[in-house]
């Protein structure tokens, strides 16, 4: 089992553009959340599915940021537009049961708005 | 909503010196606590759990303190090794699914 993986690893964008990451969680895992980590901020939840369906869509982040998960197996995570300050580390993480279970990390894509 | 405040921020040692890593939550409600490692250019991994019903937890050099009273949890970890260094989370699950991260406390151990 791979675990978690994401791509791109590493995504530099122009203010304005669109961009796209992708999640794969780990095989027969439930539960998806997609996190932003910077230095100041620590980890901040955007979004959270359970069994596909969207239980948690990112309170502030909602306006910008749009996650969606197509099949159990791959979920993507839309920024439109970026902003410089959207510059940050993209987590993705899968478990079990949620909130209540150990989460299995990604190892991120690393994103530059200029 | 659920808060969680982790101290100290970071933390430097000797190797062989022990450490404690504190972690303190609101919501009374909050049933599991697992903790996660994130070393240098690696992914976050999870290394100890508790569930509000147990007071303590050991994992080989890990130990988990739990006190729901005071909403507190404390990660001792003893011997410590240069490979240890790492930013060390505690989370606190909410409503059964989210879950809320403290910031992290960056550990440096020095050979």
């Amino acid at each position: 089992d791979a675990g978690v993986t994401q791509t791109p690893r590493h995504e530099v964008a122009e203010k304005g553009q669109t961009i796209i990451l992708k999640c794969e969680p780990v095989s027969g895992h439930n539960d998806l959340f997609w996190y932003r980590q910077t230095k100041i901020q620590g980890l901040e939840l955007l979004s959270y599915f359970r069994s596909k369906s969207l239980m948690e869509d990112g309170g502030a982040f909602k306006d910008r940021f749009k996650a969606e998960m197509l099949n159990s197996s791959f979920s993507t995570l839309k920024i439109q537009p970026t902003e410089p300050k959207d510059s940050a580390v993209y987590l993705c993480a899968s478990s079990l049961l949620g909130g209540q279970d150990t989460q299995y990390f990604g190892p991120g894509t690393r994103l530059l708005v200029l | 909503g659920e808060q969680v405040e982790q101290l100290p921020s970071s933390l430097i040692v000797q190797e062989g010196a022990s450490v404690l890593i504190n972690c303190s939550y609101t919501d009374s409600a909050s049933v599991y606590f697992p903790w996660y490692k994130q070393e240098p250019g690696k992914r976050l991994q999870f290394i100890i759990d508790i569930r509000s019903n147990m007071e303590r937890k050991q994992n080989q050099r890990l130990t988990l303190l739990f006190d729901k009273k005071t909403k507190h949890l404390s990660l001792h970890i003893t011997a410590t090794q240069p490979g240890d260094s790492a930013i060390y989370f505690c989370s606190v699950d909410t409503n059964a699914y989210k879950v809320i991260f403290g910031k992290g406390t960056h550990l440096h151990v020095l050979p």
